[in-house]
């Protein structure tokens, strides 16, 4: 039972435009989103993170947009640049537990 | 400062064999995660320490995957009697405390023949 769905798995944006990645949902108790950026062979690193009392979360270049009424999260990069090629991640967890959930990722490419 | 690393990078054994993973977390963290991601899937929990605490095994996937962490520290995944599915690239990650953006090493990738 997927809780966390990324719907597209993949997403090309020309250099310069603003890359939007998706991310849904389905548990209510979740309360803290994160998102990851993996480049290949090696771990994912974090990069912004958003808790339920707030709807927008920025830094620089990434903005974390929460819809709680939707149980939607997006991640927008502006602008968008080559070097930001990557597989996205969302995850979420619960204050309930110690899980983090994540989604199935987006391979984003940013073409030059 | 030293990240998470994680041993070996690569491993390939036979079926029915068993093998044992390893996790260095970052000094200080006393959160540890392994997850498992197979093919075309996303992150799968597996198992999470927290400190002195009893670790929630709630996402190993059968009997024959164990882990342990020794002294708060370095932790190791074994899986015994491996299988085919057993094949993915695994995960290990640190966070200070519970519930904080984790620092993840490069994984290991499992390929089982």
């Amino acid at each position: 039972d997927q809780q966390v769905k990324q719907n597209s798995p993949s997403l090309s944006v020309q250099e310069g435009r603003i890359s939007i990645l998706n991310c849904d949902y389905t548990n209510s108790m979740f309360d803290y989103f994160l998102w990851y950026k993996k480049y290949p062979a090696e771990g994912p690193t974090f990069l912004i993170s958003i808790s339920s009392i707030k709807d927008k979360n920025e830094d620089g270049r990434f903005t974390v947009f929460l819809n709680k009424s939707a149980k939607h999260l997006s991640l927008h990069i502006v602008p968008s640049q080559p070097g930001d090629s990557a597989v996205y991640f969302c995850a979420a967890s619960a204050n309930t537990g110690n899980q983090f959930y994540f989604g199935t990722g987006t391979s984003l490419t940013v073409i030059p | 400062g030293a990240g998470v690393s994680q041993s070996p990078s690569n491993k390939v054994t036979e079926k029915g064999k068993d093998v044992e993973l390893r996790c260095d977390p970052i000094s200080g963290h006393t959160a540890l995660y392994w997850y498992r991601q197979s093919l075309g899937q996303g992150l799968e929990f597996l198992i999470y320490f927290q400190g002195n605490s009893a670790p929630d095994k709630s996402g190993l996937p059968s009997d024959r995957f164990s882990a342990e962490r020794t002294g708060g520290s370095v932790s190791t995944l074994t899986i015994q009697r491996t299988q085919q599915e057993d094949s993915a690239v695994y995960l290990c990650a640190s966070s200070p405390r519970a519930r904080q953006p984790q620092h993840f090493g490069d994984g290991t990738r499992l390929s089982i023949l």
